[in-house]
């Protein structure tokens, strides 16, 4: 059974600093990894999708790498700005039906 | 740009009461999904749906969960008899047939049962 696992559970920085936010999955097995934003109370957001036969993606301020064979993927986040703050799911697709497992996120705080 | 759109944004209902959670997916998607997330818990996977029936479910969802695909265009979820630990957000999603392409998601359904 697939398990998704995100580190740290919370994290604060300060305007301006770049920062990595951590996923890691048990099953390798993945077709791809997608990376989501959630406010507080709202829905899901999908900031970057990664295929299994992609290494990375970008987009803007953001950029996501996925590594199969270790079982990690990463969110990087340039020049973070308080419009930053949210939390911030992984989730891994697996099965026949490629469902997504998601990790428990990131809550980021980025500070004036 | 299409998008899934769910009704309604915000449901109340007692405890006891049949609620229908409707979904209108994008319209050459060809596989569906429920997702739940319980408030300050984790998004979870309820059930896919392919070809008119179920692909897979998780142990979520037992014999008070029904979906349906009536009319060719919406996708429901029925919580027969709800309970107070049904209250959470409910997300449905859909994709393409490819195994490579994105699952879309809705906006949600908060469902509050007291």
């Amino acid at each position: 059974k697939q398990e998704v696992t995100q580190i740290p559970a919370a994290l604060s920085v300060p305007e301006g600093e770049n920062l990595v936010l951590n996923c890691s999955f048990t099953d390798s097995a993945i077709y791809n990894l997608q990376w989501f934003r959630q406010d507080p109370g709202k829905g899901l957001t999908s900031l970057l999708l990664i295929q299994s036969s992609q290494r990375e993606q970008t987009s803007g301020r953001l950029n996501a790498s996925l590594d199969k064979s270790s079982g990690r993927s990463t969110l990087y986040i340039a020049a973070s700005q308080p419009g930053d703050s949210a939390t911030y799911l992984c989730a891994a697709y697996t099965g026949t039906a490629s469902k997504l497992t998601f990790g428990t996120g990131t809550r980021l705080q980025v500070t004036l | 740009e299409p998008e899934v759109t769910q009704t309604p944004s915000h449901q109340v209902t007692q405890m006891g009461q049949e609620v229908i959670l409707r979904c209108v997916p994008i319209s050459n998607h060809l596989y569906f999904y429920w997702y739940r997330q319980i408030l300050g818990q984790k998004v979870e996977f309820l059930v896919s749906f392919y070809n008119n029936e179920i692909s897979e479910k998780s142990e979520i969802f037992d014999d008070q969960f029904s979906v349906e695909r009536p009319d060719g265009s919406n996708f429901t979820l029925k919580i027969r008899s709800t309970k107070l630990e049904d209250s959470a957000m409910y997300f449905c999603a859909s994709r393409s047939w490819d195994g490579n392409t994105e699952a879309f998601f809705g906006q949600g359904t908060r469902l509050t049962v007291v």
